[in-house]
């Protein structure tokens, strides 16, 4: 079975804070998304890596940045964590020859 | 333009009812369209997959594409409690999943005992 992992089910940080949030998988996958979801506004993609060091912005980068050094991790990085930030933040990968993505349990992000 | 249509319920039906999940879309460009089920804590699971229009089968589920009307939906015979979940559909135009999907924002789903 395809495993997503995330570093923490839930975190919480104070505002000015940077935050880290981890995702490893195991099954070799080429691709990688980060999400947030939040009730109301769905699944929203925040950035994607199709291969080591390759980032791409998806539709609500702003501010947040990525890493990707190794082929299983996946960073995502908060430089200055602010309330608006508060949300579930899921990562999801996907091996580049289907279209099923693999969701980790996400994270529950706080910022107080 | 990203835009997916979702109800966001929350749909409360009795056990072995069929139910009816919908999704409306304005991109034409989608080509794959997918339905995700996501238990509470838990992250989404792919459910069902189809490629353009038509229909598709599994089991309980049957997933169907309308694309001249940019709408589809995921029927679920016989229900039953543990299919009470957010169902999520998901889209996109590239294939081989090299693209983020865009989202509904999922569909709350009660089955009662």
């Amino acid at each position: 079975d395809v495993k997503v992992t995330q570093s923490s089910r839930y975190l919480v940080k104070r505002t000015g804070e940077k935050v880290f949030l981890e995702c490893v998988q195991d099954m070799d996958h080429e691709n990688m998304f980060w999400y947030r979801q939040d009730p109301g506004l769905g699944l929203r993609l925040i950035y994607f890596s199709y291969d080591v060091k390759m980032k791409e912005k998806g539709d609500i980068p702003e501010g947040y940045s990525v890493s990707r050094e190794k082929k299983e991790r996946f960073s995502l990085i908060l430089e200055s964590a602010s309330t608006n930030q508060t949300s579930m933040y899921l990562c999801a990968s996907n091996p580049g020859q289907t279209y099923e993505q693999y969701f980790g349990p996400g994270t529950r992000l706080t910022v107080t | 333009q990203k835009e997916v249509e979702q109800d966001p319920g929350p749909l409360s039906v009795p056990e072995g009812a069929i139910v009816s999940l919908n999704c409306t879309y304005s991109n034409s460009a989608f080509q794959y369209f997918m339905w995700y089920r996501q238990y509470s804590r838990k992250g989404p699971e792919l459910l069902m997959y189809t490629y353009s229009s038509g229909n598709k089968e599994d089991g309980r589920f049957t997933a169907q594409v309308d694309k001249s009307s940019k709408y589809i939906s995921l029927f679920i015979r016989d229900s039953q409690p543990s299919d009470s979940a957010t169902y999520l559909c998901a889209m996109s135009a590239v294939g081989l999943g090299a693209d983020g999907l865009t989202f509904g924002k999922g569909t709350h789903l009660i089955i009662q005992p």
